[in-house]
């Protein structure tokens, strides 16, 4: 089983600003089959990246992913308000579908 | 729209067995286009995937829960279902129901989930 480790566990920013997220596989996760999804308190998550860097429809483009092999990242560049909340990571290269425990973006 | 929607009982025995089901609208579960997945996430928790289910009725499990769980699709009524046997107290969580598609060439992204039901485990 592939283990996804985020980090940091909470990141606090102000809007405006930039949050780089990391996602960091136990072993290589294969044809860059990892996804990123945005979760809101009391809501489903919420699709936003594929295949580490490609943007799910109607992701807006101030998201944007990065990465290969073990290493992963996503980065929202000029942080509005709607998008303070919880961001996990998940490979689906390799059964099973794993997913990180989640980095909190919360408002300094 | 492409809709997904839980249903079941919110409170389940421990020792006995958890049953869920998921409709959808929007699209065709018959049309082979998308596996069906359920995920579980405990309360202040992360997420947890279960297992998938295709239309020709295919699965795939978790294996961590594999001795347990069972997926099955109706294809007449656009639904597929969710058992999961023997539960205890550790099974609590919102269950959610999601639309698993290809991208790329790998299934595996969820584009569309249902809003989730809490079922707990509880005498």
């Amino acid at each position: 089983e592939i283990v996804l480790t985020q980090s940091p566990g909470t990141l606090s920013l102000s809007p405006g600003e930039s949050a780089t997220l990391s996602c960091r596989a136990s072993q290589s996760v294969f044809s860059r089959s990892l996804a990123w999804y945005q979760q809101k308190p009391g809501q489903a998550p919420r699709f936003l990246i594929y295949g580490a860097f490609n943007r799910a429809t109607g992701t807006p483009d101030r998201f944007s992913g990065t990465g290969s092999g073990t290493d992963f990242t996503l980065t929202i560049s000029g942080l509005e308000p709607e998008d303070f909340a919880v961001y996990y990571c998940q490979q689906y290269g390799s059964f099973p579908w794993t997913f990180g425990q989640g980095t909190k973006v919360e408002i300094k | 729209q492409v809709q997904l929607q839980e249903s079941g009982p919110g409170l389940v025995k421990p020792s006995q067995t958890l049953s869920l089901t998921c409709t959808v609208s929007g699209d065709s579960i018959s049309s082979g286009g998308s596996f069906w997945s359920w995920i579980r996430q405990p309360a202040g928790g992360g997420l947890e995937w279960i297992g998938r289910i295709y239309t020709s009725g295919t699965t795939t499990y978790n294996p961590s829960l594999t001795s347990r769980v069972s997926m099955s699709v109706d294809t007449s009524k656009n639904q597929f279902s969710l058992t999961l046997n023997s539960v205890t107290a550790a099974d609590t969580a919102v269950y959610y129901c999601a639309r698993s598609i290809m991208l790329l060439g790998v299934v595996g992204s969820s584009d569309y989930w249902g809003q989730g039901i809490l079922v707990t485990v509880s005498s």
